[in-house]
């Protein structure tokens, strides 16, 4: 079945040490997206790309840059985690940017903590 | 710029019972309204979407919506829940560009 895979779905990280979440997803879609959710909130957008083309929301920290080496696949990368970046990261995709192509389809996300 | 309220936090409702969550938007250009949902360690699916036409959008699952213009809002309905139905229901909008926003959430708990 085509889909949205995340790993790890767990990742333990320290203060500081940078680590890095994975996105694939075997839809072909062109557009991706990085959402972080924390406990009882709604998803946040942090970044999605179009194809190759980068967008960064106004408001995502520094700390959080992103790469897509290519269709398929999408990470995201926390340079120095601090605590309150402990949090569920969500990827997503849908196949091309307006408004009839919205269903976006989310991988199962990583819960990510910081110790 | 576009908005979405989730008035209640959580609703307790007895199986086999009806449930709406509420949804209300803002937005000053024509929106698309979606509703997800979030079963436990779990992503987000789609339950339904309004992008235009009849305003009563049937879902998967059982679920349906009403776009109400006049009142902005989108709640989402069952005539019956069912135990398995538990999850977390996000109300989406969008202005057709490339980025949806969700609002906080609704935890339906289904209660014996």
């Amino acid at each position: 079945d085509a889909m949205v895979i995340q790993n790890p779905r767990y990742q333990v990280t320290q203060f500081g040490k940078p680590v890095t979440l994975s996105c694939s997803q075997t839809l072909n879609h062109n557009v991706m997206y990085w959402y972080q959710q924390k406990s009882s909130q709604a998803p946040k957008l942090l970044f999605h790309y179009y194809d190759k083309d980068f967008n960064n929301e106004a408001d995502t920290p520094d700390n959080f840059q992103s790469r897509r080496p290519n269709t398929s696949f999408c990470f995201l990368d926390i340079r120095s985690p601090g605590l309150g970046d402990a949090a569920m990261y969500l990827c997503a995709t849908t196949l091309n940017p307006g408004p009839t192509a919205h269903t976006q389809y989310f991988g199962p996300g990583t819960r990510l903590t910081v110790l | 710029a576009q908005s979405v309220t989730q008035l209640d936090s959580q609703v307790p409702v007895f199986e086999e019972a009806p449930v709406e969550l509420r949804c209300n938007y803002s937005s000053s250009v024509s929106v698309y309204l979606f509703w997800y949902v979030q079963y436990p360690n779990q992503g987000l699916q789609l339950l339904l979407k309004y992008l235009s036409g009849s305003t009563l959008v049937k879902g998967i699952n059982g679920f349906e919506a009403e776009f109400n213009k006049s009142q902005t809002s989108f709640h989402l309905r069952k005539p019956s829940v069912h135990i398995s139905d538990t999850a977390e229901y996000f109300c989406a909008v969008s202005e057709g560009d490339d980025k949806i926003i969700f609002g906080k959430g609704t935890r339906l708990h289904i209660l014996p």
